[in-house]
């Protein structure tokens, strides 16, 4: 029940696409769904985060679609650029626990 | 005002040797995380710890782990007699409150252990 499924493990994308990454949770406690971009040698950072009461959020090129009913929330990444090529994570809060899914390598050619 | 700094960022360990984890949180942050990032796998929670205190270490092995966050001072995961499964990327990262969901990471210490 803790578990965040999050596909695709990695995604080639070219420049100008849109990135899209999903996720899916099953435990209805977490109330709180962040994103984060990991470069090679480097700790995650905070990239942008939704709450369950909102079915949207945008931050400049980058979308949180939530589906509370589905259970799913995906991140967008529109006109993506080789500087967005990184690992990206999503993950749920509840409590004071934060859990991660397994991470999608993106690679933007130029 | 700096991040979080976590030393060294690599450390090599033959099997049944110590291994002790260094993090310095961010100035004024009270509240520590420890995750675990195996390799091609995401980041798997371990402990988090208040000054002085442990409040969840549920995500701690039960053996040879051990974490603390002292008054003064880095918090340390120590890691005794380590065994190849335990090289990993450790990450740190701290908080000002309980809000581990807004912590900032550090750059991590990757455990090889030989």
């Amino acid at each position: 029940q803790q578990q965040v499924k999050q596909s695709p493990q990695s995604l080639i994308v070219q420049k100008g696409g849109i990135s899209i990454i999903n996720c899916a949770y099953e435990n209805t406690a977490f109330d709180y769904f962040p994103w984060y971009q990991q470069f090679p040698g480097k700790g995650p950072a905070l990239l942008i985060a939704i709450r369950p009461d909102v079915s949207e959020k945008k931050e400049g090129r980058f979308t949180i679609s939530f589906n509370k009913s589905a259970k799913q929330f995906s991140l967008h990444i529109m006109d993506s650029q080789p500087g967005d090529s990184a690992t990206y994570f999503c993950a749920a809060f509840s409590g004071s626990r934060l859990t991660f899914g397994e991470g999608t390598q993106l690679t933007v050619n130029p | 005002n700096a991040g979080v700094m976590q030393n060294p960022r690599h450390l090599v360990r033959r099997r049944g040797q110590e291994a002790r984890l260094r993090c310095s949180p961010v100035k004024g942050h009270s509240h520590v995380y420890w995750y675990r990032q195996l390799p091609e796998e995401g980041l798997k929670f371990m402990v988090y710890l208040q000054k002085e205190n442990i409040i969840d270490e549920s995500g701690m092995p039960k053996e040879r782990f051990s974490a603390e966050f002292p008054k003064e001072g880095p918090s340390i995961l120590r890691i005794q007699q380590v065994v190849r499964g335990d090289s990993a990327a450790y990450f740190c990262a701290s908080s000002p409150g309980e809000l581990p969901h807004e912590a900032f990471f550090g750059q991590g210490t990757r455990l090889t252990v030989v």
